[in-house]
């Protein structure tokens, strides 16, 4: 079955460079979300998308943005990076119905350098 | 708004020994709950999920969790805990927030299994 698909796996930066990451979500599901994962802590809320339209947003630093495209593949933007941006970015999915999981990608590991 | 709480960020247990993984929610309205686990370097994979059909779930690798209204609860459980279970576990809800559905996260419980 078609999975969650983030590219690149992994993304090395210096400082005040811009990054961006993608995410191609399972066929059908009309919802996307973007977690950071610093080392050693749990996944934070950044954004969310509902049918290409922005539904909630989280602790998304300024210097982030995303959208989400009419094949509905979201892409983050990063720019200003710092070293504090180093994490492991998780893009997840879901179709509509509150009691469906959230399907995630395998991520991608930004270091900042 | 809904949140979950995990106790313990470490937990260990002895090979073949009970695995006992605590959450519990706040959710003004019935929750969504589910377990994720994740190995290093790997992204979450779903374990279980309570979606309020039956209270006990049953879920990947012999894991199962008690959905418990009363205390709150959606604590995981293994009856024999075996090496390759070691991984970080996380409790999540899924609920409202602002009219779409948000899936919030527990801190996480890194398994650590002695042999």
């Amino acid at each position: 079955a078609a999975g969650v698909i983030q590219s690149p796996r992994h993304l090395i930066k210096e400082k005040r460079e811009t990054a961006t990451l993608k995410c191609y979500p399972i066929p059908r599901h009309d919802t996307v979300y973007w977690y950071q994962q610093g080392p050693g802590q749990d996944p934070q809320f950044l954004i969310s998308f509902y049918e290409k339209m922005q539904s909630d947003k989280g602790s998304i630093p300024d210097r982030f943005s995303a959208q989400q495209f009419s094949d509905y593949h979201s892409e983050l933007n990063m720019s200003s990076l710092e070293l504090g941006d180093s994490a492991l970015y998780f893009c997840a999915s879901s179709p509509t119905g509150a009691d469906t999981e959230a399907f995630f990608g395998q991520g991608t590991r930004l270091t900042v350098v | 708004a809904q949140s979950v709480t995990q106790l313990g960020s470490h937990v260990s247990v002895s090979e073949g020994a009970l695995v006992l993984l605590r959450c519990n929610y706040s959710s003004s309205v019935p929750p969504y709950l589910f377990w994720y686990v994740q190995y290093p370097n790997q992204g979450l994979q779903l374990l279980l999920k309570y979606t309020s059909a039956a209270t006990l779930v049953k879920g990947i690798n012999g894991f199962e969790a008690e959905f418990k209204k009363s205390e709150t609860s959606f604590h995981l459980t293994k009856p024999s805990a075996h090496m390759s279970d070691a991984a970080e576990y996380f409790c999540a809800v899924r609920g409202k927030s602002g009219g779409y559905q948000k899936v919030t996260f527990g801190i996480g419980t890194k398994l650590q299994v002695i042999p």
